[in-house]
């Protein structure tokens, strides 16, 4: 029931572009993404509520088939503040909310 | 005001001990969660409230015990428990969507890091 995130880890230089992907087994009606800096609690992202929908701020935006269940984050001309680990999180049917595997983003100079 | 607190910071007890953690929030959110995190995993859903009323357990041991008293405020009774429970406590809320229980944009609290010895 835990959606599976993929990478599980990437490493970047400044100005460099990610994708990170999250996939469910289950029919979602929402999907949410938080970022997590070590020691600290998870910081929401966005919320995609439709199928097909797309939101984005700054440099990160996501997109969410809702077909497929998948979900990806973009996060691009990446900045030294981007490291984390990224969740997202799935709800689907019966109120279930569940966290994602998790992707380790690391950000050098 | 998007804050969320939670008491205490850090806490140690003994398997035999009965605490308490608490978690406000006045952002006028109806719908509060409790999650415990493990080093490197992702937050775990243990409880929500929704409109103050227990909507979900998800099979948490009886060791745990959730109270809401109020729309603001959110307490996790601690009772018996067992190292394996040592982890972080998240507390979050979040507004329902209208006319459904569904989750909007959840805010965090910092945690709770609890030590059983």
């Amino acid at each position: 029931q835990q959606p599976v995130q993929s990478p599980q880890a990437v490493i970047l230089r400044e100005g460099e572009d990610a994708v990170i992907n999250c996939s469910s087994s289950k029919a979602l009606y929402s999907v949410h993404w938080y970022r997590q800096k070590h020691g600290e609690a998870p910081i929401f992202l966005m919320i995609l509520l439709k199928g097909g929908e797309q939101k984005g701020h700054d440099k990160i935006s996501a997109s969410f088939n809702e077909k497929k269940q998948q979900s990806s984050l973009y996060l691009t001309a990446s900045q030294l503040s981007y490291s984390g680990t990224y969740f997202c999180g799935t709800e689907a049917a019966g109120n279930q909310f569940y966290f994602g595997t998790g992707t380790s983003l690391t950000v050098i100079p | 005001d998007t804050e969320v607190t939670q008491t205490p910071k850090h806490l140690v007890m003994g398997m035999t001990n009965k605490k308490s953690l608490k978690c406000e929030q006045h952002m006028g959110h109806r719908a509060m969660y409790w999650y415990k995190q493990k080093a490197k995993k992702p937050p775990e859903l243990m409880f929500v409230y929704s409109y103050e009323k227990l909507s979900i357990n998800e099979s948490v041991p009886s060791r745990f015990s959730p109270e809401c008293p109020n729309s603001s405020l959110l307490n996790l009774h601690l009772h018996a428990l067992q190292p394996e429970d040592s982890a972080l406590y998240l507390c979050a809320s979040s507004r329902p969507l209208a006319g459904e229980v569904r989750t909007d944009t959840q805010y965090f609290g910092p945690g709770t890091r609890l030590t059983v010895l």
